[in-house]
């Protein structure tokens, strides 16, 4: 079955350290990944895709087919960071999306 | 990005009444999505619409129902509303892109109460 499994429901950071965010997937066939952002009153939006191979905000993510992971990176949190992530996967050719849990990153000051 | 609009926002009902949210793009795509939001539960796809008469269940559709009246217009019903249908609703739009998965756009959202 395919499922995208994201453990921490909140992970709490003090401004300037890193940050990781786990995302673990369940597929058989070659996936697309992706890491949504909601940020405050703000829409759901696309942050980055594993196809992309892009930073973007200081943000990456790297595919680990070995692992079955996509974990989000940055080096160095931001106050700014702070929204709800979630990690999604999504079928070959399909568009639709298979969503994680979600999970909150709070960045203190 | 105000080219999905999502109406109401905000809706309290009561149990067994008929409830329609309505999602309306700009953006042309030809494809949109159903999605309800529960705490510790992500996101889970209730129909999707690849065109105006392409429309597929997704992974929570009992409960509910769509219309897609227009490329630009996806309707959903709670033919009779119960309380654990109380959630926040988003839907969505994407565009084709080749063979890969294409930018989905959000809505604002409707959250839905029902007592």
């Amino acid at each position: 079955a395919q499922r995208v499994t994201q453990p921490e429901k909140l992970l709490s950071v003090f401004k300037g350290a890193p940050v990781e965010l786990k995302c673990n997937y369940s597929y058989s066939g070659s996936p697309e990944l992706f890491w949504y952002v909601q940020y405050s009153r703000q829409r759901l939006q696309l942050l980055l895709r594993h196809i992309s191979r892009e930073s973007i905000k200081g943000f990456t993510a790297d595919l680990n087919k070995g692992e079955t992971s996509f974990h989000l990176k940055k080096p160095f949190a931001q106050e700014e960071d702070s929204a709800m992530y979630y990690c999604a996967l999504s079928s070959s050719n399909t568009g639709k999306l298979i969503f994680g849990q979600g999970t909150t990153l709070q960045v203190k000051p | 990005d105000a080219d999905v609009t999502q109406t109401p926002r905000n809706r309290i009902t009561k149990t067994g009444k008929r409830i329609m949210l309505e999602c309306s793009q700009t953006k042309g795509h030809d494809r949109m999505y159903w999605y309800r939001q529960d705490p510790g539960l992500g996101l889970r796809l209730i129909y999707y619409s690849f065109d105006v008469k392409d429309i597929n269940k997704g992974e929570i559709s009992d409960g509910y129902s769509v219309s897609r009246q227009a490329q630009a217009k996806f309707s959903l019903s709670l033919e009779s509303a119960i309380p654990n249908q109380t959630a926040l609703y988003f839907c969505a739009t994407s565009d084709r892109w080749g063979s890969y998965t294409d930018t989905q756009y959000f809505g604002p959202g409707t959250r839905l109460t029902v007592l």
